[in-house]
């Protein structure tokens, strides 16, 4: 199993971005993904997922602003976020459901780092 | 409440035992899971569904609830296990996910 995510970068606040995660070495279709991040020196925090059937959920956070989709032809997920705020600024990680089901995250990316500032 | 509550360090002696606990209303209906984050590295997932030992995760590994509160022991606990310890779960709603702000785990 891998998730290698990208897209990830500087944007001015008020600014828009969209992250890529790239599945490989499962049945994409079959699993949840999520998306969580992390910002410098804190926790984890939950953003999104979107299941095999495309259904969403979002954190309070980011609902309205953020939206995430999946292209299963390209086993790929995607994160747009609009309207970015400096408190956005993190290390976002795409995650995988385990066979079990949300919320155990049993393969994670590296990350792609995204900063909000002006 | 949509919270999880962990202490946000604690310390151990090597090869001593020490619990690390998680503690949500969500709980109550939801099972939490654990990851160790070690740094400049990716959560890995130590225990699923409440009580389950992820792949390759040693058996000095386990986890348990009493009420609202759930909790991950390390019995024989190594250097290799110095990180951070994080517990998440589903939310009273049921439809998002929810994390513990983290527990440092020092192993001295």
């Amino acid at each position: 199993v891998q998730l290698v995510e990208s897209g990830g970068g500087v944007i001015q606040p008020g600014g828009s971005r969209r992250l890529s995660c790239a599945a490989s070495g499962f049945t994409f279709k079959k699993y949840t993904i999520h998306w969580v991040r992390q910002a410098p020196e804190k926790g984890l925090e939950w953003i999104s997922l979107i299941n095999g059937q495309g259904g969403t959920s979002y954190a309070d956070s980011v609902r309205g602003r953020f939206t995430i989709s999946r292209d299963s032809r390209k086993d790929s997920v995607y994160l747009q976020m609009n309207s970015l705020r400096t408190e956005d600024s993190a290390l976002y990680y795409c995650s995988k459901e385990h066979y079990t089901g949300w919320p155990n995250l049993d393969s994670w990316g590296q990350g792609t780092l995204v900063t909000v500032a002006s | 409440s949509s919270e999880l509550t962990q202490g946000p360090a604690v310390s151990v002696a090597l090869g001593q035992t020490v619990r690390i606990t998680c503690q949500g209303d969500s709980l109550r209906n939801f099972d939490a899971s654990w990851y160790q984050q070690k740094p400049g590295q990716a959560p890995i997932l130590v225990i699923f569904g409440g009580t389950s030992r992820a792949s390759g995760i040693p058996d000095r590994f386990s986890a348990s609830r009493s009420g609202i509160t759930a909790s991950l022991t390390i019995i024989g606990t190594q250097a290799e296990d110095e990180a951070d310890y994080f517990c998440n779960s589903r939310d009273s709603s049921g439809n998002h996910v929810v994390f513990g702000g983290g527990t440092r785990l020092t192993v001295l």
